[in-house]
């Protein structure tokens, strides 16, 4: 039991470049979500779903694209990086009615720059 | 939407003394998770605690719901508590975690 899994773990782009942050999870999680970190900061929310084809904006979503085909993967793509993109990435998942109800669990992080 | 607000910002003890962090939210939730974020970079959830106690060995947690805030407590703290705690609660009929700032903590030996 892997929990939630992020590749890469780092990566450095040049502005204007287009990636995908990968993002599985094994524990048959409803709900998926997509966060950034950025230096002495909490958290922000970029983009959620909470099923399979299902997927709704946070509070940071513009210039991230998300989509959610099957209940394991959940990839973050960026279109056309941008410097303000430099920051750390997280992945993270729940199960809203098993018996770890309302439990996050987070990936180990992508720490993306932007050059 | 909803401010979660976490205090102290920063916190410096020696390694053996106790400390306890607050976290204070706007509106009524019917979420609060604790995380520590280690000098990796890792989150662990800690806590799952929408209202009541908990302990986990040197750790306990208290959620007053009725009055908005959140209590973690570390006892006989060691070097390896060294990190940055969040508090983080999803708001009435939201699904996703609000986050505070966190609280840095480094523990001396």
């Amino acid at each position: 039991n892997a929990g939630v899994t992020q590749t890469p773990k780092f990566q450095v782009l040049k502005t204007g470049q287009s990636m995908t942050l990968q993002c599985a999870q094994d524990m048959n999680h409803e709900y998926m979500s997509w966060y950034r970190q950025d230096p002495g900061m909490g958290l922000r929310l970029i983009h959620y779903s909470v099923g399979a084809g299902i997927t709704d904006q946070g509070e940071v979503p513009n210039g991230y694209n998300v989509s959610r085909s099957t209940t394991e993967d959940f990839p973050l793509r960026l279109l056309s990086a941008a410097p303000s993109q430099t920051s750390v990435y997280f992945c993270a998942s729940s199960d809203p009615s098993g018996t770890e109800k309302g439990r996050w669990h987070f990936g180990d992080g992508t720490r993306l720059s932007i050059l | 939407g909803i401010q979660v607000e976490q205090s102290p910002p920063d916190l410096i003890l020696q390694e053996g003394a106790n400390s306890t962090l607050r976290c204070n939210f706007s509106d009524s939730v019917n979420n609060l998770q604790w995380f520590h974020q280690n000098p990796w970079g890792q989150l662990i959830n800690l806590f799952y605690i929408p209202s009541g106690t908990k302990q986990n060995g040197r750790l306990s947690a208290t959620t007053v719901a009725t009055e908005r805030y959140s209590l973690l407590y570390i006892s006989s703290s060691q070097t390896t508590d060294s990190g940055v705690y969040f508090c983080a609660v999803i708001p009435g009929s939201a699904r996703q975690l609000t986050f505070g700032s966190g609280t840095q903590l480094t523990v001396l030996p």
